[in-house]
């Protein structure tokens, strides 16, 4: 019963480059959400997908950030000419339904380190 | 604009006695509230509730106190076992503006638990 998978766990790219983050929900959970944590900070959504579709994007960033779910494979969350300020962990989670009561089930996230 | 503040980054309590972690917030909508937990290299996991009908529920060890005059909200663990030093984060959702469950969290409390 395998939880939600973030791959990779650590990622280092220099200024510019892009990155490629990857989330395998939880079996037969259809909802994904991202997230962010600075350094001393909370997390903070960034966006909210069902299977091909972006339902609420309101904590992206309006640049270089984008996230899809496909119908197929993982949901990949993609940033374009990393800048040292994108350096967090990122998390993905899961959840069955889009109800306020359905828990979210987080992965263990992605540390994007950006020389 | 943090919504949901945990104003102490650490606390250190000894084993057996009782862990309070704080919570305020300043949104007023806030109507769901939850506490998640969180090891090292490891994502969230979910581990109480409360919806702002209720000002109290309990859970094993875990107690989740609301007080929405106040918009205050704690987490009582009682009695703190060793394998509770994690952070704890709160979060808060409203659920007329966000019905899907969107949550803003808290920076997290470190929570220290010794022998």
């Amino acid at each position: 019963n395998a939880g939600v998978m973030q791959n990779p766990r650590h990622l280092v790219r220099r200024r510019g480059q892009e990155a490629r983050l990857r989330c395998s929900p939880m079996k037969g959970h259809s909802h994904v959400y991202w997230y962010r944590q600075l350094p001393e900070e909370g997390l903070k959504f960034m966006v909210y997908l069902q299977k091909e579709n972006i339902i609420d994007e309101s904590g992206m960033p309006k640049e270089r950030f984008s996230a899809e779910f496909p119908k197929e494979g993982p949901s990949i969350l993609r940033i374009q000419q990393v800048v040292r300020g994108d350096s967090a962990a990122y998390f993905c989670a899961s959840s069955g339904t889009s109800g306020i009561s359905d828990t979210q089930y987080f992965g263990p996230g992605t540390r994007l380190t950006v020389l | 604009d943090q919504q949901v503040k945990q104003n102490s980054p650490s606390l250190s309590v000894q084993e057996g006695r009782i862990s309070i972690l704080n919570c305020d917030y300043t949104n007023s909508m806030f109507d769901y509230f939850l506490w998640y937990k969180k090891y090292p290299a490891e994502g969230p996991t979910f581990l109480i509730s409360i919806s702002s009908i209720k000002d109290k529920n309990e859970d094993g060890r875990f107690t989740v106190f609301l007080n929405k005059s106040a918009k205050h909200l704690s987490l009582h663990i009682v009695p703190s076992q060793p394998g509770d030093s994690a952070v704890y984060f709160c979060a808060a959702s409203d659920r007329a503006t966000d019905s899907w469950g969107k949550f803003q969290f808290g920076a997290g409390t470190q929570v220290v638990v010794t022998p």
